[in-house]
C-alpha cells in the first residue's frame, strides 16, 4: 500500500471553529489532492499541489484553504466551518508520467461533522 | 453541461457471471479515463486506466473499454466473485491537467 495518512480519522466540530486536516505521504510523489465526497455526488476536488509551496484551485475550494510547506505534507484548513462542509475528505497522491495524473493514491479519509 | 454518470442503481449480479458498468460522458474530450474500486469506509483503489487511442485494457478479469464517439466506457468483470462487491467509480481527465473528474460510482453486488 502508498504510504499515505491522514488525519484526523474523525472529528466532531462546532460552525465557526477552524478544522485542520493532515495528509502525510512517504512516496515521494509530486502532486497532491484534497477532495471531499458527499452521497449522490463523485468525488469533487477542493485544492491541489504540484510542489512544496505551489498550490491551485479545484472545482470547489471556497471555504478552503492549503498549505504545503514540505513535500511529504499537505494541509487543508476550513478556515471557518460550516454545516455544508460535513463530509468525508480524501487525500490522494500522484506522480504524473506519460498517462496525464496516472494512477492516484488515497488515504483512507477523515470524516468530519460540523454541528 | 459537463457532466459523468455512471448507474446510480446497485447491480446485482450472480456470481460466475459477468458484470458489466457504464460510465457515460457528456462535453469532455477526455485524454485518459480511469476505474477504481471503493469499498465502504475506504480510499478508493486504482484498477486501470485506458488513454482515448486504446479501445480496449484488460488485467486479469477485468476489462475495460472506451468509445469516444459513443461517449462511454465500460467496466467488465468475468467470473465474478461475492469479493468484488464495492463501489466502482470511473473518472476522466481532459489535456493532461492532472485534474480527475469522478463519476458518483454504482454499487456492485455480487450474490454468491
Amino acid at each position: 500500500d502508498a504510504g499515505i495518512t491522514q488525519s484526523p480519522r474523525h472529528k466532531v466540530t462546532e460552525t465557526g471553529t477552524p478544522v485542520t486536516l493532515r495528509c502525510h505521504q512517504t512516496e515521494n510523489h509530486r502532486y497532491m489532492y484534497w477532495y471531499r465526497q458527499d452521497p449522490g455526488h463523485g468525488l469533487r476536488l477542493i485544492h491541489y499541489s504540484y510542489g512544496v509551496k505551489d498550490t491551485d484551485k479545484g472545482e470547489v475550494s471556497d471555504g478552503y484553504s492549503v498549505s504545503r510547506s514540505k513535500t511529504e505534507d499537505f494541509l487543508l484548513t476550513l478556515e471557518s466551518a460550516t454545516s455544508s462542509q460535513t463530509s468525508v475528505y480524501f487525500c490522494a497522491i500522484s506522480e504524473p508520467g506519460t498517462s496525464g495524473s496516472g494512477e492516484l493514491f488515497f488515504g483512507e479519509g477523515s470524516r468530519l461533522t460540523v454541528l | 453541461s459537463q457532466k459523468i454518470e455512471q448507474n446510480s442503481e446497485a447491480l446485482n449480479i450472480q456470481e460466475g457471471k459477468t458484470a458489466t458498468l457504464t460510465c457515460n460522458y457528456t462535453n469532455y474530450s477526455p485524454a485518459y479515463l480511469q476505474w477504481y474500486r471503493q469499498d465502504p469506509g475506504r480510499g478508493p483503489v486504482f484498477l486501470l486506466l485506458i488513454r482515448e487511442n486504446e479501445k480496449e485494457k484488460r488485467k486479469e478479469r477485468l476489462k475495460v473499454t472506451f468509445d469516444t464517439t459513443l461517449k462511454q466506457s465500460l467496466f467488465h468483470i468475468t467470473a465474478s466473485q461475492p469479493a468484488d462487491s464495492a463501489t466502482y467509480l470511473c473518472a476522466l481527465e481532459t489535456d493532461s491537467n492532472y485534474q480527475l473528474i469522478w463519476g458518483a460510482g454504482t454499487k456492485l453486488i455480487i450474490k454468491p
